[in-house]
């Protein structure tokens, strides 16, 4: 059974790039969330998708970050005109269910802009 | 709003050593409380869970008792090995609006000493 896939593992653009981050949830789980990991720092909420619907964007930046979790195929965060600030460590964990539901989390997308 | 306080590493210990890393709450209601531990390069692992007062969660010789009246999860193992080497992070899940999002604390990064 595998585990929630994110990729790439590593992802590395020049300032005024997009990037996009890819999350498979896990078989059989229907919500998807993004958290953001600076360095040394803990991980901080983005957004929470259930399929075709963005249900909490609390933590999203307000410009040039969206997310979307289609009908079919992956989730997918995407950065656009990325600033070196946006270096960080993206991760996707995914629920059965929300509320209480444990979230199991991917590898990670690191992105480093240059 | 929720947050999470745990205790400022780094801590490094030898082998077979008590380990205890603290970890303190504010939230609204009763949440949900967990243990994640991240290995070099790696995602974040699930390591143990409470979801009510009282309740102790326990894993691969790790404990954390969910304790109401200090709002506090404090991570327990009688005797570590160096495979316990990672960062610890304590997440509160809580209730109501944006309960599905994890609040992590800092991280506390443990290095253990043959």
């Amino acid at each position: 059974n595998a585990g929630v896939m994110q990729n790439p593992r590593h992802l590395v653009r020049r300032r005024g790039q997009e990037a996009r981050l890819r999350c498979s949830p896990m078989k059989g789980h229907s919500h998807v969330y993004w958290y953001r990991q600076l360095p040394e720092e803990g991980l901080k909420f983005m957004v929470y998708l259930q399929k075709e619907n963005i249900i909490d964007e609390s933590g999203m930046p307000k410009e040039r970050f969206s997310a979307e979790f289609p009908k079919e195929g992956p989730s997918i965060l995407r950065i656009q005109q990325v600033v070196r600030g946006d270096s960080a460590a993206y991760f996707c964990a995914s629920s059965k269910a929300d509320g209480t539901d444990t979230q199991y989390f991917g590898p990670g997308t690191r992105l480093t802009v240059l | 709003g929720d947050s999470v306080t745990q205790m400022e590493g780094p801590v490094t210990l030898s082998e077979e050593a008590f380990l205890t890393i603290n970890c303190t709450y504010t939230a609204t209601g009763y949440p949900s409380l967990f243990w994640y531990v991240q290995y070099p390069g790696e995602g974040l692992q699930l390591l143990l869970k409470a979801t009510k007062a009282d309740d102790k969660g326990s894993n691969k010789g790790f404990e954390a008792t969910y304790r109401k009246e200090t709002t506090s999860f404090h991570l327990e193992k009688g005797s570590v090995q160096v495979s316990d080497s990672a960062v610890y992070f304590c997440a509160l899940s809580g209730l109501g609006k944006g309960a599905q999002k994890l609040v992590f604390g800092q991280g506390t990064r443990l290095t253990i000493n043959p």
